[in-house]
């Protein structure tokens, strides 16, 4: 069984600051995807970023980028520069590896993060 | 990206009734599609799978009679919620892929208020 652990339920961020959320891991699965979504009061999942279990290199989108250690299991999202609109609820989430009925998600309890202008 | 609508965003309905939420895929052929639930300050769990043409595999806890869904085309997939009780109120929100893909695609979701 997979299962993903989000240790911070909320957090704050002082505007143009960087903020890590943290995430960890567990899964026996040699071959896994992780995803970290931002959800708005809109209740709209947005996808951010995407590590895959055996790609040598951090994802980097824009002003996201993962922290991917896979020894220890986390992948943590580190937003650069934060913004007002960064305001909303972050998940972590995995699916598991191969295959079309791999992209079902076990999500992580979320991070509600709150920028400060 | 793929887009992938869902309708109605809301709906309010009376216990005892049935409400059915769709999920379609505009541009792209869906062969598995996914349905979450997430009640109020909480996470998104998945409920069941859906395969076209095929019987939908539901997660354990979940009541395949009360939550029914179908997917019946490659761009459509239905979840009805049957004599639904105000506890079933949630959102609910449906993931889309293909085996090309290398993750699903959600719709908006829908906020459901059963009173």
């Amino acid at each position: 069984a997979q299962k993903i652990t989000q240790t911070q339920p909320g957090m704050f961020v002082q505007e143009k600051e960087a903020v890590t959320l943290d995430c960890t891991y567990d899964t026996s699965d040699p071959s896994y995807g992780l995803f970290w979504y931002k959800q708005p009061s809109s209740g709209e999942m947005i996808f951010l970023i995407y590590q895959g279990s055996y790609d040598q290199q951090n994802a980097t989108e824009g002003r996201y980028s993962l922290n991917f250690q896979k020894a220890r299991k986390s992948a943590n999202l580190v937003i650069s520069a934060s913004q007002l609109g960064d305001s909303a609820m972050y998940f972590c989430a995995m699916r598991p590896g191969g295959g079309n009925a791999g992209n079902m998600l076990t999500f992580g309890g979320g991070t509600r993060l709150m920028v400060k202008p | 990206g793929a887009v992938v609508s869902q309708h109605p965003s809301r709906v309010i309905c009376k216990s005892g009734t049935s409400v059915k939420i769709e999920c379609r895929s505009l541009d792209f052929q869906a062969t598995t599609m996914f349905w979450y639930r997430q009640f109020p300050k909480q996470s998104l769990m998945l409920m069941a799978t859906s395969n076209e043409g095929s019987k939908a595999t539901y997660e354990q806890g979940v009541e395949k009679d009360k939550f029914l869904i179908n997917h019946a085309s490659l761009t459509l997939s239905t979840l009805t919620v049957t004599s639904a009780h105000p506890e079933d109120s949630s959102f609910y929100i449906c993931s889309a892929s293909t085996a090309a893909l290398f993750k699903a695609f959600f719709g908006q979701g829908t906020r459901l208020t059963v009173v």
